[in-house]
C-alpha cells in the first residue's frame, strides 16, 4: 500500500539556519502531496501542497517540490525562526474522492535563538 | 470563515465506558474525516463521511463508529473503551468532489482512558 517516510527528528537548529526535512513516498499513480504543521496543543495546519509532478508548493518561506523521479517532497526553508518550532508531517492522498491522507511519522523541529 | 470545531476538547473516561466526540466542519464543506493520533502509531485514518454516507473506513475495530448529519456535522463513537484508545482525535473537513481537495483540521479532542 501507499506509504510516506520522513526523516526522524528531532531536528535542532539555530535561528536563521537553513532547514531541510526529507520526505519520500511510495504510491501508485500520481497522488497529491502535502506538508502539515502541528504546534503544541493544536491540530494540524496545512503548510503547503503540490498536486502534480514538478509542482512547487510554497507558503511562509517554506517550499517543497514534487519530484516524481525520486518520489520525494522535501521541505525547505532558507532561514528558520524560533516560531517555526513545531512538528512537521509529510502526507499523500490519492486523487479520488473519499481517500484518506497517509502521513509520515512526523519530524520535530526545535529552533533556538 | 470559522474553522473546524471539535467538542469537547478534553475528555477523561474509564475502561469499559463509551464516548461520543463531535465535529462541526467549515461552513459549506460536506466531507468529514476522522483521524487518531498517538505517539506510537502516529496519525491513522478512522473513516470519512460525505452527504451522510460513510465512503471510506480505516483499519479499526467495530468499537469505533461514526455518523454524519444532514448539516454535515459529524460524531464519532467509541464503545467499550480500552487504555489504548487514549489519543488525540482529529477531525478534518473538505469540499469534494476533487480528490485534490485540501483537508482542514480541527484542534482535536484529547481522550484519556483510565
Amino acid at each position: 500500500g501507499d506509504s510516506v517516510t520522513q526523516m526522524e527528528g528531532p531536528v535542532t537548529l539555530s535561528e536563521e539556519a537553513f532547514l531541510t526535512i526529507n520526505c519520500t513516498y511510495t504510491a501508485t499513480g500520481y497522488p497529491s502531496l502535502f506538508w502539515y504543521v502541528q504546534y503544541p496543543g493544536e491540530g494540524l495546519q496545512l503548510l503547503l501542497k503540490a498536486t502534480k509532478a514538478d509542482d512547487k508548493g510554497s507558503n511562509k518561506g517554506f517550499e517543497a517540490t514534487y519530484r516524481k523521479e525520486t518520489t520525494s517532497f522535501h521541505l525547505e526553508k532558507g532561514s528558520v525562526q524560533v516560531s517555526d518550532s513545531a512538528v512537521y508531517f509529510c502526507a499523500l492522498r490519492q486523487n479520488q474522492a473519499g481517500t484518506a491522507l497517509i502521513f509520515g511519522k512526523g519530524t520535530t523541529l526545535s529552533v533556538s535563538s | 470563515k470559522a474553522g473546524v470545531t471539535q467538542t469537547p476538547r478534553y475528555l477523561i473516561k474509564t475502561r469499559g465506558q463509551q464516548v461520543t466526540l463531535s465535529c462541526s466542519p467549515i461552513s459549506g464543506h460536506r466531507s468529514v474525516s476522522w483521524y487518531q493520533q498517538t505517539p506510537g502509531q502516529g496519525l491513522q485514518f478512522l473513516f470519512e463521511y460525505f452527504s451522510e454516507t460513510q465512503r471510506n473506513k480505516g483499519n479499526f475495530p467495530g468499537r469505533f463508529s461514526g455518523r454524519q448529519f444532514s448539516n454535515s456535522r459529524s460524531e464519532m463513537n467509541v464503545s467499550t473503551l480500552e487504555l489504548g484508545d487514549s489519543a488525540l482525535y482529529l477531525c478534518a473537513s473538505s469540499n469534494p468532489p476533487k480528490g485534490t481537495d485540501t483537508q482542514y483540521f480541527g484542534p482535536g479532542t484529547r481522550l484519556t482512558v483510565l
